[in-house]
């Protein structure tokens, strides 16, 4: 059972780029999320989805853009890459609907934009 | 709004210390809580979690939580930490019915061989 998974793991941008990071989980849960961490700042919420075709915004949502075609995957889109978004992002998932509302975590992506 | 505040950002300890790392939040409905660590360059992991029942609530490798909802608070103890116990600690909430979560600042824990 390989949980949730993310790639890539580290990448390197130049302000301007677009790049989209993968998030799949095979627990069919129905709700998946993606924060971002920066030191001090704990996780803060990007978007969330809680099942195929519905997304909405959480607290830091400004230059990301996500969509949710199958219960699987949640990829999320940088438009336009800035210096400001250099962190770590967290895919998560959860299925509170099957009594699992603990969120679990995928290992990260390193984002670094120069 | 929710809010869940984390009061100690550094904690440094020799081996043998107890430990305690405070949390507080504010909801005032019924609320979800956890507690998750996160080991140097690894991904956030539970800890525990309490839903209901028994405010005292044991998770893995000897840590346990006491959820005093007088004080908004879901504190997170161990008798006796380890070298191994160093990593980041982050308290998180949701409230009964939803989804999201709210997550703390976070607590870096030291331990000192």
């Amino acid at each position: 059972n390989a949980g949730v998974t993310q790639t890539p793991k580290f990448q390197v941008l130049k302000t301007g780029q677009s790049m989209t990071l993968q998030c799949a989980q095979d627990m069919n849960h129905e709700y998946m999320s993606w924060y971002r961490q920066d030191p001090g700042m704990g996780l803060r919420l990007i978007h969330y989805s809680v099942g195929a075709g519905i997304t909405d915004q959480g607290e830091v949502p400004n230059g990301y853009n996500v969509s949710r075609s199958t219960t699987e995957d949640f990829p999320l889109r940088l438009l336009s890459a800035a210096p400001s978004q250099t962190s770590v992002y967290f895919c998560a998932s959860s299925s509170p609907g099957q009594g699992i509302p603990e969120a679990f975590f995928g290992q990260g992506t390193r984002l670094t934009v120069v | 709004a929710q809010s869940v505040s984390q009061h100690n950002h550094h904690v440094i300890l020799s081996e043998a210390a107890s430990l305690e790392l405070g949390c507080n939040y504010s909801y005032g409905g019924t609320v979800n809580l956890f507690w998750y660590v996160q080991y140097p360059g690894q991904h956030l992991q539970l800890l525990l979690k309490y839903f209901s029942g028994d405010p005292l609530v044991k998770g893995i490798k000897g840590f346990e939580a006491e959820f005093i909802k007088s004080k908004f608070s879901f504190n997170l103890r161990k008798p006796s930490v380890q070298w191994s116990d160093t990593a980041e600690y982050f308290c998180a909430v949701t409230s009964s019915g939803t989804y999201k979560y709210i997550f703390g600042t976070g607590t870096r824990l030291k331990v000192l061989a």
